[in-house]
């Protein structure tokens, strides 16, 4: 199957620092990308879909300036934590799909942890 | 609206069959996954229906009626390693999945 590349898979950071998740696909050209975010014990949560050389998509409720989505290129998608506060703390995953309908490969996740 | 029901939480014991069962309301429905999830790692595909009926893949398999709006995920001879959440999700007419709150399996020696 396709491959998804998710790094780092863990950060510390301290309150109100940046941080920057990356999410790639190897082996294959991803137009859309989609980034969740996953709390202890909850469901996966969709934040927005990342469209290759446009703007992400954001769902209800998440907040653009703090979720800075960037996908430059056919096989990678940034996401940027500005200003991280402790309540940011989560499980952040990746995931893309080879056709416009098809499965999902999820990235391996990206454990933050804002002191 | 839109709506995806499973259960929290399922236990059985190892060798035995287990069925979880998975509801469904979408505005137009374009199939469903099924995805295992094992504790702090990323989820992993295990089956998509889009047609009535049932799909076997080895241990488990899935199965689909779009009249019902039900689908359900059945693992034989269970193993240890099956503890994990599994999670469903109807894809939409829109072709975006929308994701139940996921069941965790507890398997039991």
């Amino acid at each position: 199957g396709a491959v998804v590349s998710q790094h780092p898979s863990w950060v510390i950071c301290k309150s109100g620092t940046s941080v920057k998740i990356e999410c790639r696909s190897l082996d294959f050209q991803a137009t859309t990308m989609f980034w969740y975010r996953q709390f202890p014990k909850q469901s996966l949560m969709l934040m927005a879909t990342s469209n290759e050389g446009s703007k992400a998509t954001y769902e209800q409720g998440v907040e653009k300036d703090k979720f800075l989505i960037n996908h430059a290129s056919l096989t990678l998608s940034t996401l940027t934590v500005t200003s991280a506060h402790p309540e940011d703390s989560s499980f952040y995953i990746c995931s893309a799909r080879l056709a416009e309908f098809g499965e999902l490969f999820f990235g391996e996740g990206s454990r933050l942890t804002v002191l | 609206g839109q709506n995806i029901d499973q259960p929290t939480e399922m236990t059985a014991t190892e060798g035995a069959i287990v069925q979880i069962n998975c509801t469904y309301q979408t505005s137009g429905f374009n199939g469903l996954f099924w995805y295992q999830q094992h504790a702090g790692e990323a989820p992993t595909f295990l089956s998509y229906n889009v047609l009535d009926g049932l799909e076997e893949k080895g241990r488990f398999s899935s199965f689909l009626s779009r009249s019902k709006g039900y689908s359900y995920l059945l693992l034989k001879e269970l193993q240890m390693k099956d503890s994990a959440s599994y999670l469903c999700a109807g894809v939409d007419s829109n072709y975006q999945l929308i994701w139940g709150a996921g069941t965790k399996l507890i398997i039991k020696p």
